[in-house]
């Protein structure tokens, strides 16, 4: 069936690294935008980044902008999200979700179960 | 920056209709969507370009945009739709999220 499953989370120092992933099946990878989207503790939802079907474009929020970077590779249908210079503002579950067909503005119809980060000393 | 805003919290007997707004500037020029988030769960698109459902998403949830807010409306609302409900647009190439309404079905 059509699934996202994100990877990659767990605990990290302030001012760390961290990659996450997220495999895609059930559906043509390489057709579709993919976004990050995480929820802090008690907030509510953060769109965090966008890259189009391809890979050539690629957006995202002021608050990580210059210490995030999405990727993707459509030969191995995977998403990835490097985060760098992390706060602990970006303690958050992070979800990967796909766009509508076609669409590239955050009409997400097919979501993760999400992985946590902890930004902690 | 562009803004949404959604009231925090709105309350609905079972079998009532619930109504959730959310107001941006000039958002009925743009699509709006509706997530609806529940503990421990992903969220799910529930109305898309302002009042289509995907499949799978009940007849009872529809939607509507025009001027300055969109609004979620959930007819004969039942336990189960109790949760968070999040509107969404798009400008300036990114995705803006309301802050989100508690909606308690009691």
């Amino acid at each position: 069936q059509v699934q996202l499953v994100e990877s990659g989370g767990g605990v990290v120092q302030p001012g760390g690294s961290l990659r996450l992933s997220c495999a895609a099946s059930g559906f043509t990878f390489s057709r579709y935008a993919v976004h990050w989207v995480r929820q802090a503790p008690g907030k509510g939802l953060d769109w965090v980044a966008l890259v189009s079907f391809d890979g050539s474009n690629r957006y995202y929020a002021d608050s990580v902008r210059g210490r995030f970077t999405i990727s993707r590779d459509n030969s191995k249908r995977t998403l990835f999200l490097q985060m760098s210079s992390l706060k602990a503002d970006d303690t958050a579950v992070y979800y990967c979700a796909r766009d509508l067909e076609g669409r590239f503005d955050g009409m997400l119809d097919v979501w993760g179960r999400g992985t946590t980060v902890t930004v902690s000393s | 920056s562009y803004e949404l805003t959604q009231p925090p919290s709105v309350s609905v007997s079972p079998g009532q209709t619930a109504s959730i707004t959310c107001s941006g500037d000039k958002l009925g020029d743009k699509y709006a969507c509706w997530y609806q988030l529940k503990p421990g769960q992903s969220p799910v698109l529930v109305i898309y370009q302002d009042h289509k459902r995907p499949s799978g998403i009940p007849e009872r949830f529809s939607g509507s945009n025009s001027g300055n807010t969109a609004t979620l409306t959930i007819s004969g609302a039942r336990a189960m739709d109790e949760a968070d409900y999040y509107c969404r647009a798009w400008d300036s190439n990114t995705v803006i999220f309301g802050r989100g309404t508690k909606l308690t079905v009691l």
